[in-house]
């Protein structure tokens, strides 16, 4: 069974600062679909950023990044220039190509200090 | 452009009690999600459909669970006999055919069974 790991339970970030978020994951599959949802408090889930396992290129959209090392089943989300919306929980996911669930990791908690 | 929408968003019964909740999915999406997410824990699944056919259940899925979308448009969970381990969020998402990758999720219904 593929698992999902976020070591960090809770990280702090000064606002205008860069945030690195730690996964790491284990499959045995060869073609996945990895994801960074924000889950703001008392507010719905949504999708940060995707990545294809196939694709070498790391995921960039605006100030979030990914550096997915496959070989090292590692997927971190960097956050560049910190604002005080991004203060949220953040899940790591895993979807096997072909599959239709998400497995998720426990999260970490992002507080940005003004 | 409406999101996917869950009702009620909070639900308080007692112990022993059925409930249900209704999800309805973004127009269009033909496939639908449940998850439940205990306090601090990221979302576990719990069943998927595509149209109107139940594809995938999960183990966490026990008898007293049934989930159901009748017409492929919204769906409905209900909980028979309600257990205070049953207390939880459980989100719905969806994804659209040409899309299934990108699951949208809804605000989520909060269950409290006393």
């Amino acid at each position: 069974a593929q698992t999902v790991t976020q070591s960090q339970p809770e990280m702090s970030v000064q606002e205008a600062e860069t945030v690195t978020l730690s996964c790491t994951y284990d499959t045995s599959e060869s073609d996945y679909y990895l994801f960074w949802y924000k889950q703001p408090p008392s507010r719905q889930m949504i999708l940060v950023i995707r990545q294809e396992a196939y694709k070498q290129q790391n995921a960039t959209e605006n100030r979030f990044s990914v550096n997915f090392q496959k070989a090292a089943k590692s997927f971190s989300l960097k956050i560049s220039d910190s604002q005080l919306g991004d203060a949220a929980m953040y899940f790591c996911a895993y979807r096997r190509e072909g599959g239709n669930k998400l497995v998720f990791g426990a999260g970490t908690i992002l507080r940005v200090k003004s | 452009d409406t999101g996917v929408s869950q009702n009620p968003r909070h639900k308080i019964t007692k112990r022993g009690q059925n409930v249900t909740f209704r999800c309805d999915p973004i127009s269009e999406h033909n496939r639908l999600y449940w998850y439940r997410q205990t306090l601090g824990q990221g979302p576990e699944f719990l069943t998927y459909f595509q149209n109107e056919a139940q594809l995938e259940k999960s183990r966490l899925l026990s008898d007293r669970f049934s989930a159901e979308r009748p017409k492929g448009s919204f769906s409905t969970l209900e909980i028979q006999r309600t257990e205070q381990g049953d207390s939880a969020m459980y989100l719905c998402a969806s994804s659209a055919r040409d899309r299934p990758r990108e699951q949208y999720f809804g605000p989520g219904t909060r269950l409290t069974v006393t």
